[in-house]
């Protein structure tokens, strides 16, 4: 489905727990992304890596972990720290050179119960 | 860093009209533009997208225009269709890398 595969669709997470999103691509690009998305705000970063075990903080990383052990996986996981964590996550990728488009996953609905 | 602002947050235009979103952006350095298109529920797909070596550029019924000096560049949708109903995004990237940098957004209904 386009290449790059987010799981689950739907996640819900009780108060003080971590809770880890999926994003898988096999499109061979270097970079991706974590993005999340609130209503009237757009997409904001809150991760992103452009190679294999390393990966840099975004706008809004407080409360977000990340991995990049593998070239097609980029997991997310939201720690109890996050105060706000409810909200639709997007997973993109792109080659990694210079201005190219991104690819998104499907994205993942966490709402905290 | 970059800021890229997104006007208006809602659009609506009767079918056939023609629909215009504006977005500006902060950072000179910023030379990739691109558009997304997110419909309800799905993910973003990109739409179209500029250089910043390039003043116009157009794919049927959508075209994008830059104006560099002014630091802001448009989408335009002729004919609109009730399938371009969706939330349209604007983007930069910054020479220095494939970060981008979004909009919040505009909204769009075409009404039939």
């Amino acid at each position: 489905d386009g290449g790059i595969t987010q799981s689950p669709k739907y996640l819900f997470r009780k108060e003080g727990q971590n809770v880890t999103l999926s994003c898988e691509q096999n499109l061979n690009h270097d970079a991706m992304y974590w993005y999340r998305q609130d209503p009237g705000q757009g997409l904001r970063l809150i991760y992103y890596s452009q190679i294999v075990n390393d990966f840099q903080k975004g706008d809004i990383a407080e409360g977000y972990s990340v991995s990049r052990e593998k070239k097609e996986s980029f997991p997310l996981t939201v720690t109890s720290a996050q105060k706000n964590p409810t909200a639709f996550y997007l997973c993109a990728s792109s080659p990694g050179a210079l201005n190219y488009g991104y690819t998104f996953g499907s994205g993942t609905r966490l709402t905290v119960v | 860093g970059e800021n890229v602002e997104q006007h208006p947050s809602t659009l609506s235009v009767q079918e056939g009209d023609s629909a215009v979103i504006k977005c500006t952006y902060s950072d000179s350095a910023s030379n990739y533009f691109p558009w997304y298109k997110q419909e309800l529920g799905k993910r973003p797909q990109l739409i179209i997208d500029i250089r910043s070596n390039v003043g116009e550029k157009k794919d049927q019924r959508i075209a994008v225009t830059l104006n560099k000096t002014a630091k802001h560049f448009s989408l335009h949708i002729t004919e609109t269709q009730p399938e371009d109903s969706a939330v349209y995004f604007c983007a930069a990237s910054l020479n220095t890398g494939n970060q981008f940098y979004f909009g919040t957004g505009t909204s769009l209904t075409v009404i039939p």
